[in-house]
């Protein structure tokens, strides 16, 4: 059975500094990883994805992602956070045809 | 243009009761997905439907829960005799094939009393 795991419950982060959300998954065959941001009050939001070719997948809003297979992990980074960057991100993985599992989520808080 | 839209945006029912929960695709999204989102966790998938078949309905927690999409746009989720465990926000997202990014609506708040 395919899995996401997203180690951190919250992550932390200064106004202006690089941040890192992680995830590790876990599918037969080859992935197809995503990552989605869901405000409060909102519905989820797509932001990225990977399903084949280059290792780092350029999204929205100044976000990216690096896939390292051999890893097994999907990190979402930016290189300056902002206060509105702070919300719910999901990871979630989809392998071949099957249907596409979330993790439970990581809250980013970003302080101003 | 429009979004995935869902409706109601709540429903509050009691223990027993039938609930319909109505979703609106994309229009021309082939493919269209149910989840269930509980407090602290990620959407839980239910059922997915390519064109009018229910394509995986794995997700599916017993037979009180059933969905349909008789002209392959708009899909309703059908649930009897609710029970308080139901209580959750219920997620409808479409794609325009299987394998693209999925668009989510906002939700319906499903209460069972």
């Amino acid at each position: 059975a395919q899995s996401v795991a997203q180690p951190e419950d919250q992550v932390n982060v200064a106004e202006g500094n690089p941040l890192t959300v992680k995830c590790t998954y876990s599918v037969s065959g080859n992935p197809y990883l995503f990552w989605y941001v869901q405000y409060p009050n909102r519905g989820l939001q797509f932001l990225l994805k990977y399903i084949t070719g280059d290792n780092l997948v350029k999204g929205s809003y100044g976000f990216e992602a690096e896939f390292n297979k051999s890893q097994t992990s999907f990190h979402l980074k930016k290189p300056s956070a902002l206060v509105s960057d702070s919300a719910l991100y999901f990871c979630a993985v989809r392998g071949g045809y099957q249907k596409v599992t979330f993790g439970i989520g990581t809250k980013l808080q970003v302080i101003p | 243009g429009a979004g995935v839209s869902q409706t109601p945006s709540n429903k509050v029912t009691e223990k027993g009761k039938y609930v319909e929960l109505r979703c609106d695709p994309i229009s021309g999204h082939t493919a269209l997905y149910w989840y269930r989102q509980s407090l602290g966790q990620g959407p839980e998938f239910l059922i997915y439907f390519q064109g009018t078949g229910a394509a995986d309905d794995s997700g599916l927690p017993n037979d009180r829960f059933f969905a349909v999409r008789p002209e392959g746009s708009v899909s309703t989720l059908k649930i009897q005799r609710t029970e308080r465990g139901d209580s959750a926000v219920y997620l409808c997202a479409s794609s325009l094939k299987q394998q693209d990014e999925q668009f989510f609506g906002p939700g319906t708040r499903l209460t069972v009393l």
